[in-house]
């Protein structure tokens, strides 16, 4: 695709709940990131994948919080049991190389209740 | 931690006057993006200044980078009511970008 589509734009779901988030990114990129976004935040750094390496959880807040990208396109940010502190908006974005820019999709707004 | 720090925090301005932030960062890097958000959703990409380079323009935006201070600015010259947005810096020196809280832009008519 042109640019980077995420899906659901919303999602509203009950505590407990287990939710998936989608993303694909441009086509052909080889980096694929997830970040989230609070209220009036800055960016969270979740999870970083590149190519066929392994992929940096490092930014992933608990266990609740898993990620796959499938045959290195897309991806589904996967969050187990939510709680309402993981309302947020879940940015994807992806990259063709270092060198290159990093371009974002225009995110799901997850609310929880 | 290597993070983007942008200043000021907030930056209301009338239209047509020029807008000026700052963007510090405490790592090497090999290159930095500024983005624009409106409404809290997707980011747009401005414009990626690389390590060796230390001026790029595009239309109405000038960015700076100066690597012996580990800073960056982005000037929006002639600022226009659509240019009211939250501006970030991301830094890109290991392998994912960091962002820093970004400056909220107010353009009033």
């Amino acid at each position: 695709g042109a640019g980077v589509s995420q899906s659901p734009s919303n999602k509203v779901t009950e505590k407990g709940k287990d939710v998936e988030l989608r993303c694909d990114p441009i086509s052909g990129h080889t980096a694929l990131y997830w970040y989230r976004q609070s209220l009036g935040q800055g960016l969270e750094f979740l999870i970083y994948f590149q190519g066929n390496s392994a992929p940096d959880k490092s930014g992933l807040p608990s266990d609740r919080f898993s990620a796959e990208r499938t045959g290195g396109s897309v991806s589904t940010l996967t969050i187990q049991r939510t709680q309402q502190e993981d309302s947020a908006v879940y940015l994807c974005a992806s990259s063709l190389d270092r060198q290159g820019g990093t371009f974002f999709g225009q995110g799901t707004r997850l609310t929880v209740v | 931690s290597q993070q983007g720090e942008e200043d000021p925090q907030a930056l209301s301005i009338q239209e047509g006057e020029n807008a000026t932030m700052n963007c510090s960062y405490k790592t090497s890097i090999n290159n930095l993006q500024w983005y624009r958000q409106n409404s809290g959703r997707g980011l747009v990409h401005l414009i990626l200044i690389r390590s060796n380079e230390r001026e790029k323009h595009s239309g109405r935006l000038r960015v700076t980078l100066d690597t012996s201070k580990k800073s960056s600015s982005l000037l929006i010259t002639a600022s226009r009511a659509a240019d009211t947005a939250s501006y970030f810096c991301a830094t890109d020196g290991a392998q994912k970008l960091v962002f820093g809280q970004g400056t909220r832009l107010t353009i009033n008519p």
